[in-house]
């Protein structure tokens, strides 16, 4: 079964920690995403890459930033964490052409800055 | 730009009632649409889609058809289950496709009650 898989669920990290969310994808897909989900405000797009070492902003990027050195792995980097970054952060991937099948997400990671 | 528009909720339905959840869109051109399901502590799954107008999207007994002249996409099921309890996420893909991300409404929070 392919799948998008995020490294953690659950996460608690302290203000000011260089905080690293993981994505690995194992469908070959060339699009990469970070959306962060909350309560009234729905998904919002911090991040996508469309190849290998390419990124591209997304409707809320301050604060972050993003690595995809491997086609497969697409990393979030939370600079200096901070508490406004609490939050469910979903990872999805898809084809260069999306419209046909849309996106696959992983699982979520819920992370807690305090 | 992009948006999607659907009811917030939460809907509360008895068990075997007939639901509908309407979705409508803001798009240039023709967009690609989705319906989403995200149950209580996962991530978000593909439900059904449709790539162009007149298109019917179905699965799992929920149907969706895409109306190009109302710019809508409601989602239907004729008889809900507790099991259906979940958050309904309906979402676009512009015209050009590519790796600008799904545009997401802010979800509808669907309880089913025996």
């Amino acid at each position: 079964d392919v799948k998008v898989t995020q490294s953690s669920r659950y996460l608690v990290k302290r203000t000011g920690e260089k905080v690293f969310l993981e994505c690995v994808q194992d469908m070959d897909h060339e699009n990469m995403f970070w959306y962060r989900q909350d309560p009234g405000l729905g998904l919002r797009l911090i991040y996508f890459s469309y190849d290998v070492k390419m990124k591209e902003k997304g409707d809320i990027p301050e604060g972050y930033s993003v690595s995809r050195e491997k086609k497969e792995r697409f990393s979030l980097i939370l600079e200096s964490a901070s508490t406004n970054q609490t939050s469910m952060y979903l990872c999805a991937s898809s084809l260069r052409d999306s419209r046909v099948y849309g996106y696959t997400f992983g699982s979520g990671t819920r992370l807690t800055v305090v | 730009g992009n948006s999607v528009t659907q009811m917030e909720g939460p809907v509360t339905l008895s068990e075997e009632a007939f639901l509908t959840i309407n979705c409508t869109y803001t798009a240039t051109g023709y967009p690609s649409l989705f319906w989403y399901v995200q149950y209580p502590g996962e991530g978000l799954q593909l439900l059904l889609k449709a790539t162009k107008a007149d298109d019917k999207g179905s699965n799992k007994g929920f149907e969706a058809t895409y109306r190009k002249e109302t710019t809508s996409f409601h989602l239907e099921k004729g008889s809900v289950q507790v099991s259906d309890s979940a958050v309904y996420f309906c979402a676009l893909i512009r015209s050009g496709g590519g790796a600008d991300g799904l545009t997401f409404g802010k979800g509808t929070h669907l309880i089913i009650q025996p």
